[in-house]
């Protein structure tokens, strides 16, 4: 059981538009800053957001990011097939003093 | 900036897993915050392990506390983990990544090594 809640899967057409949603409680969303990363099969996790809404370099602005209260969600629009993947949102937890992790979202690009 | 595992991928239940992630294309002094270790257990989601800072002063996970030390070799632009007495359960893909920056929060991993699987059997 993660801390942070995701849904489990989430699909759509290439072209359209998907958010996913990660939520939390006030001692990790509600109070830190919000990170998100894809991981393509077979490979490492990659960061695609930072602190709720930045975007590393490289980091096409089709991937956005946003924060309210205790959920934050990330944005991707115009999807791709190379954009099937799994989705991980991540914070800091201070009640567990830890960096705490969703479940992870797995796109399907239809 | 690259990052990169080795270490012992087999490992018996007791024992001790090792893992050294050398970091290229910049200094482990400067180029991020703090250094970390996150694991993934088979089809599973992503744990944080722990992380440090170039200097020292690492951050554990609470419930792995009591059996992991993260070090750093700035000589060796280096940084490594120690778990002691594995079971079967620590059985994941181990990954070492760069985490954070002085003008943001330090928390976020970027870049991620390709990591390392290790598994435990007896």
């Amino acid at each position: 059981q993660s801390v942070l809640t995701q849904p489990p899967s989430v699909s759509a057409a290439p072209g359209q538009t998907v958010t996913i949603s990660c939520s939390g409680s006030s001692s990790n969303i509600g109070d830190n800053y919000v990170s998100w990363y894809h991981q393509l099969p077979g490979t490492a996790p990659k960061l695609l957001i930072y602190d709720n809404d930045k975007r590393p370099s490289g980091i096409p602005d089709r991937f956005s990011g946003s924060k309210s209260g205790t959920s934050a969600t990330l944005g991707i629009t115009g999807l791709q097939t190379g954009d099937e993947a799994d989705y991980y949102c991540g914070t800091w937890d201070n009640s567990l003093s830890a960096v705490v992790f969703g479940g992870g979202t797995n796109l399907t690009v239809l | 900036l690259q990052l990169q595992e080795s270490g012992t991928g087999l490992l018996k239940p007791s024992e001790t897993l090792s893992l050294t992630c050398t970091v290229s294309g910049g200094s482990i002094a400067s180029s991020r915050y703090y250094w970390g270790w996150i694991r993934q257990s088979p089809g599973k989601g992503l744990e944080w392990i722990g992380s440090i800072y170039y200097s020292g002063s690492p951050y554990y996970q609470p419930s792995l506390k009591s059996r992991v030390t993260i070090s750093v070799d700035t000589s060796k632009n280096q940084f490594s983990l120690k778990m002691r007495s594995v079971t079967a359960t620590d059985t994941a893909m181990y990954y070492c990544a760069g985490q954070g920056d002085r003008t943001s929060s330090w928390y976020w991993f970027d870049p991620w090594g390709q990591g390392m699987l290790v598994t435990v059997s007896s």
